[in-house]
């Protein structure tokens, strides 16, 4: 079975500074897709980003980035320049390709943002 | 456009007890999903559906069931409540054509004592 890893359970971050979250995934499959979700308080969950597999191209949307080493099996999430608004919990998660109905999620980050 | 609704928003069970939870969408999407959410946890699949009459189990289906009549319900029922079963219950449902594009509901917290 699959397994997702978020081993910070709450990081913080100064507004407009950098912050890194990192996760590791475990799998035996070649091919499937990686995402970072967002939950703010209001608890919808928010796709944040996307990375399929087997692109070997690190997938970026606007300030958030991720950096997906799939040897490793770690696949952190970038956010620059830091807003008040991005404060929230992170969850990473996992999908296969032969199943998109089965969506693997990690213990998530609880991002906190300092004026 | 309401995207996905879910009630109650709140409920408290006592062991033994039944209760069905009620998501709603009004987006013509074909997939549904119920996921849990215990604390410091992430979402855990519990069952989905693929289309109305056609439903699946996912990591954690024991203690409940659904069904989907129509494209837009898909209730979740517990039966025999337990304390194992005090979590946050959130709804989704998605396109087609959009495997990842999920829409959450608002989420309903159940807490069994």
């Amino acid at each position: 079975a699959q397994t997702v890893t978020q081993s910070q359970p709450e990081m913080s971050v100064q507004e407009a500074e950098t912050v890194t979250l990192s996760c590791t995934y475990d799998t035996s499959e070649s091919d499937y897709y990686l995402f970072w979700y967002k939950q703010p308080p209001s608890r919808q969950m928010i796709l944040v980003i996307r990375q399929e597999a087997y692109k070997q191209q690190n997938a970026t949307e606007n300030r958030f980035s991720v950096n997906f080493q799939k040897a490793a099996k770690s696949f952190s999430l970038k956010i620059s320049d830091s807003q008040l608004g991005d404060a929230a919990m992170y969850f990473c998660a996992y999908r296969s390709e032969y199943n998109f109905n089965k969506f693997y999620f990690g213990s998530g980050t609880k991002l906190n943002v300092k004026p | 456009n309401a995207g996905v609704t879910q009630t109650p928003k709140f409920r408290i069970l006592k062991i033994g007890q039944s209760m069905t939870l009620q998501c709603a969408q009004d987006m013509n999407h074909n997939y549904m999903y119920w996921y849990r959410q215990d604390p410091g946890m992430g979402l855990k699949l519990i069952y989905y559906s693929v289309g109305a009459g056609i439903t699946d189990k996912g990591e954690v289906p024991n203690g409940y069931n659904v069904s989907r009549s129509t494209t837009e319900d898909f209730p979740l029922r517990l039966e025999l409540a337990a304390p194992s079963q005090t979590s946050v219950y959130f709804c989704a449902s998605k396109a087609g054509g959009s495997p990842d594009t999920q829409y959450f509901g608002p989420g309903t917290r159940l807490t069994v004592l």
